[in-house]
């Protein structure tokens, strides 16, 4: 079975300029959370979904959106870009929650560059 | 405020010996905590997840401890291999929120 999936793998774009990034669960996975890692630094929670709602939001302004669709992919949304959005971008899915003892599976990320 | 903090912050060791990494956290309400292993430009795997209850939790040659009380973890790992260099990150989850420390950077030399 394949992991799980995001799309693009690098991407570049402008300050100002809004960009769509994409997460493909792990098959049966119903759970999809968003991360943002800016280098030198852990992970940052933006998002959770579970069962195309929202679930918990990190402190990140309205710039950054999120959805899950019903086949439980899902897009992160950023609008206006800083250069301070320049980061990896990791997506996680899990079968539920993955809060308790769900174990988390993550994407390779979304090299996203604002120049 | 929830807070995740690791040390030390990098550690270089020689391919065989073993090391440890700690781990102290303030979060509020306690889930569960994890380790990860991430390797540069990718994403994080999993090692371990305890909860409340649990002290200790092996993955081959990854020990976690947890001690609740004290709200400290460590990461031990046997007999290194230059496998092992990579950056391992604390995570403690509370609620939907999962609060990660910034990493140990391990390197392991020949």
């Amino acid at each position: 079975d394949a992991g799980v999936t995001q799309s693009p793998t690098h991407l570049i774009k402008t300050r100002g300029q809004q960009v769509t990034l994409r997460c493909s669960p792990i098959s049966g996975h119903k759970s999809v959370s968003w991360y943002q890692q800016v280098l030198g630094q852990g992970p940052q929670f933006i998002f959770q979904y579970y069962e195309k709602e929202e679930r918990g939001r990190g402190n990140f302004p309205d710039r950054f959106s999120a959805r899950q669709f019903p086949n439980y992919s899902s897009e992160l949304n950023v609008n206006a870009l800083l250069l301070g959005d320049s980061a990896l971008y990791l997506c996680a899915s899990s079968l539920q929650t993955g809060t308790i003892n769900e174990k988390l599976f993550f994407g390779s990320g979304t090299q996203l560059s604002v120049l | 405020k929830n807070q995740v903090e690791q040390s030390p912050q990098s550690l270089i060791i020689l391919e065989g010996k073993n090391c440890t990494l700690q781990c102290n956290y303030t979060v509020s309400p306690f889930s569960n905590l994890r380790w990860y292993k991430q390797d540069t430009g990718r994403g994080p795997v999993s090692l371990t997840i305890m909860t409340f209850s649990e002290n200790t939790k092996s993955n081959g040659r990854y020990t976690a401890t947890l001690d609740a009380d004290t709200k400290q973890s460590s990461l031990h790992i046997t007999a290194s291999q230059l496998s092992d260099s990579a950056s391992y990150i604390c995570v403690v989850s509370a609620t939907y929120a999962l609060n990660f420390g910034k990493g140990t950077s391990l390197l392991v030399t020949p």
